[in-house]
């Protein structure tokens, strides 16, 4: 069966410092690969999504990048964290033979910026 | 561009039934799913409807009118685990776009 794993759980981290947050699908192969961030008590935003290897898509522009650097793994990243990046950032991954198929999500990294 | 509306919070008695209404403007429509999100939690998967009418799956049931631009989530036999955010999220060209999601508080 398919898992994905993402990691840390939980980050503080300062203002102005770098970020890697990493997600790694098991059990299937070429999944679409999506990150999202969601502030408390709101809905999920989509920031980047890839259907392969070094294949992104951004949706909003920020102060953050991703990178698929494998074919299960997808890397976001910063160089210099803002406050406002703060949030709940989750990995999500969905089969890519059938369009729009269900996203299956990580468990989520709580970042919080001081 | 593109939008959801879904009601902010629904309270309810266990056992009861609750309807989640959402509704979508968007461009390159081809579904729409449902999630369930515990606090602190990930969101997982409960429905998807491509074409109109009823999907049901045990307790939860999912609507899908594409002509109207509309969809509900129905909850039956509520029970206190069913207390989360439900959020319903349109297909389209690939991607997900979610509304800001529905809490659902269930009391004894």
């Amino acid at each position: 069966s398919q898992t994905i794993h993402q990691w840390p759980a939980t980050l503080v981290q300062p203002v102005g410092s770098p970020l890697s947050l990493e997600c790694t699908v098991e059990g299937t192969s070429n999944p679409n690969l999506y990150w999202y961030r969601q502030a408390a008590g709101r809905g999920l935003q989509l920031l980047f999504y890839s259907v392969g290897i070094g294949q992104i898509s951004s949706e909003v522009p920020q102060n953050l990048s991703a990178s698929r650097p494998q074919d299960r793994q997808f890397i976001l990243s910063s160089k210099k964290l803002l406050l406002s990046d703060s949030g709940f950032y989750l990995c999500a991954w969905s089969d890519d033979r059938v369009s729009n198929q269900p996203q299956h999500f990580g468990d989520g990294t709580r970042l919080s910026i001081l | 561009g593109q939008s959801l509306e879904q009601p902010s919070e629904v309270t309810a008695v266990e056992g009861a039934i609750v309807q989640i209404n959402c509704t979508y403007q968007t461009s390159g429509f081809y579904g729409l799913s449902w999630y369930q999100q515990h606090d602190g939690g990930a969101p997982t998967f409960l429905s998807y409807n491509a074409l109109d009418g009823l999907e049901e799956t045990g307790r939860f049931s999912s609507f899908l009118s594409r002509s109207d631009s509309y969809g509900y989530l129905l909850l039956q036999e509520l029970q206190m685990k069913d207390s989360a955010s439900y959020f319903c999220a349109v297909h389209s060209w690939g991607k997900l776009q979610f509304g800001a999601g529905t809490q659902v508080v269930v009391t004894p």
